[in-house]
């Protein structure tokens, strides 16, 4: 079966970095998007990674390796707005999105 | 504001009951999708619609069923509500297969 794995939550401090792996097992591939979900709203998107290597957006990047079926998405200087759930999610074969459970992140002063 | 909208934003339903939640986009996306999200569960995919004419089941689609006579339209039909359907509804588009999704507010729906 096709599977997504995250951690559940995380804890960071503000002005820190954080990390979020993600981890896929999939049919095929089309491309690993992550997108962050503040508690009560919908999800929006942060980035996409087809190719290997690391994407960069102002404080946050995202990386993929393919070969290994893996993603990280890096958060530089926290802030108290960053506190969220972060939801990773794969394009198969088909175009399907496969979603994770997503991380919450909590960002403490 | 372009983008998405949903309709309702909650709803208490009795067991039994038909509902239909509402969906709109103004993005001229050829590509929408209904999720439900549940906790402790990524999004599921209900139904899809590639194109106005044409839709497709998706992971979870039984008790659901769609309609795309538009582009701009996809409304979810709960034909006989029942419990396990309590969740939080998600609408969403994109512009191709490749493209990111756009999500509408999300309908929380409670069937008791």
């Amino acid at each position: 079966g096709q599977n997504i794995d995250q951690p559940t939550e995380m804890t960071a401090t503000e002005g820190a970095i954080v990390q979020i792996n993600c981890t896929y097992q999939t049919s095929g591939f089309n491309g690993l998007f992550w997108y962050q979900q503040h508690a009560g709203e919908a999800p929006t998107f942060l980035s996409y990674n087809v190719l290997d290597g690391l994407e960069e957006k102002g404080r946050f990047s995202s990386f993929l390796s393919r070969s290994k079926g893996y993603s990280y998405l890096l958060l530089k200087e926290l802030q108290m707005k960053d506190s969220a759930s972060y939801l990773c999610a794969v394009k198969d074969s088909n175009y399907q999105l496969i979603w994770g459970a997503g991380t919450k992140l909590i960002i403490k002063p | 504001t372009a983008g998405i909208t949903q309709a309702p934003t909650s709803q208490i339903l009795a067991a039994g009951r038909s509902m239909t939640l509402r969906c709109t986009q103004d993005m001229r996306h050829n590509a929408m999708y209904w999720y439900r999200q549940d906790l402790g569960l990524g999004l599921r995919l209900i139904h899809y619609s590639n194109t106005a004419g044409t839709t497709g089941k998706g992971e979870v689609p039984d008790g659901y069923s769609v309609s795309r006579a538009n582009t701009d339209d996809f409304p979810l039909t709960l034909a006989s509500a029942v419990p396990s359907q309590t969740s939080v509804y998600f609408c969403a588009s994109s512009d191709s297969e490749e493209g990111e999704l756009f999500f509408g507010e999300g309908s929380r729906l409670t069937v008791l």
